[in-house]
């Protein structure tokens, strides 16, 4: 299994408090990504990195801020959680590149956010 | 920009018996497959993925998907599945020129019963 974890694994939360979701990898990997995940909607990108300081926004990123300070940690941000982001959150990692092109994507084990 | 359709959100099924999860893509430009799989309580794996070449793609577990352009499908298959197999299955698209981006379906539960 690729070395990816995420913290907390559980969250329970008030509207409009600030959480942060972290993802670490230990594979070196390029590319990490955040996913939510909601019953009737499968998987949809929040946010993406392809490198230290860099990052992009998905299908799904209002709301959401994310930051790579190091290769090996993807933190997603709640700056003022909402009951529409209660939902389970995916890390994924990859290593595509033009010359690999798309590599297989490997998913953390999620974690499972309540906002009450 | 892509999309994908399950339009079966469950397949129930026998143990032993035949199974087809369907997927239809949507794109404008040349785009890149793959199917994902879910175990209960778990992240997703990837089962297989088709690149370019052969337009049959094969896992090691036995599922195989067909690539068809004209369709613009790319349907699961098993000719027999296990009790094991019960899980949920993603097909996800990405465009040659921005692979990076997976798009998913909704997914589609399937359960294999004795």
């Amino acid at each position: 299994d690729a070395g990816i974890t995420q913290s907390p694994r559980h969250k329970v939360t008030e509207t409009g408090t600030p959480v942060t979701l972290r993802c670490h990898q230990t594979e070196n990997h390029r590319y990490m990504y955040w996913y939510r995940q909601d019953p009737g909607h499968g998987l949809r990108l929040i946010h993406y990195s392809y490198g230290v300081k860099d990052t992009d926004k998905g299908e799904v990123s209002d709301g959401y801020s994310v930051s790579r300070s190091k290769t090996e940690d993807f933190l997603l941000t709640l700056e003022s959680a909402t009951s529409s982001q209660t939902s389970v959150y995916f890390c994924a990692i990859s290593e595509s590149s033009p010359a690999t092109r798309p590599d297989t994507q490997y998913f953390g084990p999620g974690t499972r956010l309540t906002v009450l | 920009a892509q999309s994908v359709t399950q339009l079966d959100s469950q397949v129930p099924v026998f143990e032993e018996a035949p199974v087809e999860l369907r997927c239809n893509y949507s794109s404008s430009v040349s785009v890149y497959l793959f199917w994902y799989v879910q175990y209960p309580n778990q992240g997703l794996q990837l089962l297989l993925k088709y690149l370019s070449g052969s337009t049959l793609v094969e896992s090691i577990n036995g599922f195989e998907a067909e690539f068809n352009k004209s369709q613009t499908s790319f349907h699961l298959r098993k000719p027999s599945v296990h009790i094991s197999d019960t899980a949920e299955y993603f097909c996800a698209v990405s465009a040659l020129l921005n692979f990076q981006k997976l798009v998913f379906g909704t997914g589609t539960r399937l359960l294999v019963s004795p």
